[in-house]
């Protein structure tokens, strides 16, 4: 079990480009989170999807910004015409089917973004 | 809203010293709450969660309602404690999935 695999680990986009961050979650896990972390501040959620579902991206920026988790492959962070401000490290984790309470989030090792 | 606040940035102990990582919350609900762990040049990681009442590589945290805190305890910290901290906060069944409200983290240094 390779956990959850994040590429590429490291992404440099000029200003206008699109950037698209891929996670593969852990085998058969099917729930998936991702977050953001600006420099010097703590991670922040963005959006939770389950597979070909959008559940809740109610920390999804309102522009530029989207996510999809489809039936096959993995699930995409995609960021249109890049600015500064989004140079962050992406952050994805997923969990098992979700019983009655929390399951555990498990994290890939990150996609850092880098705008130029 | 929801809300974790670790007030230290930076904490450094002596190897053998008692340590607390503080972490305080605000959450209307009933949360739950974890405290999650990056070492050097590895991904984050669960290290213990208020439900489970357990002690993991001698941490121990206790979920203080009244006071709205939850600090991570060792009576003894040992240099391979060295790493970031971070206090999270889900609102369970109250909101969707399992998203986490993350503290800005505690960088823990062990001296030796």
């Amino acid at each position: 079990n390779a956990g959850v695999m994040q590429n590429p680990r490291h992404l440099v986009r000029r200003r206008g480009q699109e950037a698209r961050l891929r996670c593969s979650p852990v085998k058969g896990h099917s729930h998936v989170y991702w977050y953001r972390q600006l420099p010097e501040e703590g991670l922040k959620f963005m959006v939770y999807l389950q597979k070909e579902n959008i559940i809740d991206e109610s920390g999804m920026p309102k522009e530029r910004f989207s996510a999809e988790f489809p039936k096959e492959g993995p699930s995409i962070l995609r960021i249109q015409q890049v600015v500064r401000g989004d140079s962050a490290a992406y952050f994805c984790a997923s969990s098992p089917s979700l019983l009655a309470g929390y399951n555990e989030q498990f994290f890939g090792p990150g996609t850092r973004l880098t705008v130029l | 809203a929801q809300r974790v606040t670790q007030p230290e940035k930076l904490l450094s102990v002596f190897k053998g010293a008692p340590v607390e990582l503080k972490c305080n919350y605000s959450y209307s609900g009933s949360p739950e709450l974890f405290w999650y762990v990056q070492y050097s040049r590895q991904r984050l990681q669960l290290l213990l969660r208020h439900i489970s009442r357990e002690s993991i590589k001698g941490f121990t945290a206790d979920l203080n309602k009244g006071e709205t805190s939850f600090h991570l305890k060792k009576p003894f910290a040992q240099e391979e404690d060295s790493a970031m901290y971070y206090c999270a906060l889900s609102g369970g069944r109250e909101t969707s999935g399992s998203r986490l409200t993350f503290g800005e983290g505690t960088q823990l240094t062990v001296n030796p």
